[in-house]
């Protein structure tokens, strides 16, 4: 399943360095999202993108910066972060934001902050 | 607070058992209805959905889910389970209300499943 590609799988960063996590959908979809998955805990919609515009922000730091360059393509930026922010990084994406279709989710990226 | 509620955190079967997973959520309006499923290293993939019609709807890998409009539920089930099912199911709702409209999940529940 290669819809959605997510990179780095993988990411250790110190609370003071700046690092961005990348999501890239091949489905030709419109909306695009990021979630946090945190054990046992539900998945925390983070942002989402229609059509490159940010439509939700939901309560999230401003240590997490999103970017939506083009429809196809979501960055989440990242910089003085807390080791609480460890957590899976879910990218997903969808034909639009009306619920009326499946998000499709990215492999994730397990991001441990030290 | 709208919310989705999944009753069990784990689950343990033995192969051939049957399953039923708890969903309920808290809105009182149209909703769309989702069960997805997370395989050991694997992403998070879609099992089955409800929009409307028929309330027990049919998905993947021999799995069912029925829409309750009164108790607020979409449990989900199969009746015959295998090794191969063990994965953390997560429930998700989508309240109508026109233009954005989000996907809440549930908690999820981890099933292993023994030989």
């Amino acid at each position: 399943e290669t819809g959605v590609t997510q990179t780095p799988r993988h990411l250790v960063m110190g609370m003071t360095n700046k690092k961005s996590l990348k999501c890239e959908q091949h489905l030709g979809h419109n909306a695009m999202y990021w979630y946090k998955q945190s054990a046992k805990k539900p998945l925390e919609l983070m942002f989402v993108y229609s059509l490159e515009e940010r439509v939700e922000n939901n309560s999230v730091p401003s240590r997490f910066s999103p970017e939506c360059p083009n429809s196809s393509h979501l960055f989440l930026h990242l910089h003085t972060l807390q080791p609480e922010d460890s957590a899976l990084y879910l990218c997903a994406s969808s034909q639009d934001t009306t619920g009326s279709y499946e998000q499709y989710f990215g492999p994730g990226t397990r991001l441990t902050v030290t | 607070a709208q919310s989705v509620s999944q009753h069990n955190h784990h689950v343990i079967l033995s192969e051939a058992a049957s399953l039923e997973l708890g969903c309920n959520y808290s809105y009182g309006g149209t909703v769309n209805l989702f069960w997805y499923v997370q395989y050991p290293g694997q992403h998070l993939q879609l099992l089955l959905k409800y929009f409307s019609g028929d309330p027990l709807v049919k998905g993947i890998k021999g799995f069912e889910a029925e829409f309750i409009k009164s108790k607020f539920s979409f449990n989900l089930r199969k009746p015959s389970v295998q090794w191969s099912d063990t994965a953390e199911y997560f429930c998700a709702v989508s309240p109508f209300s026109g233009g954005y409209n989000k996907l809440i999940f549930g908690a999820g529940t981890r099933l292993a499943v023994h030989p």
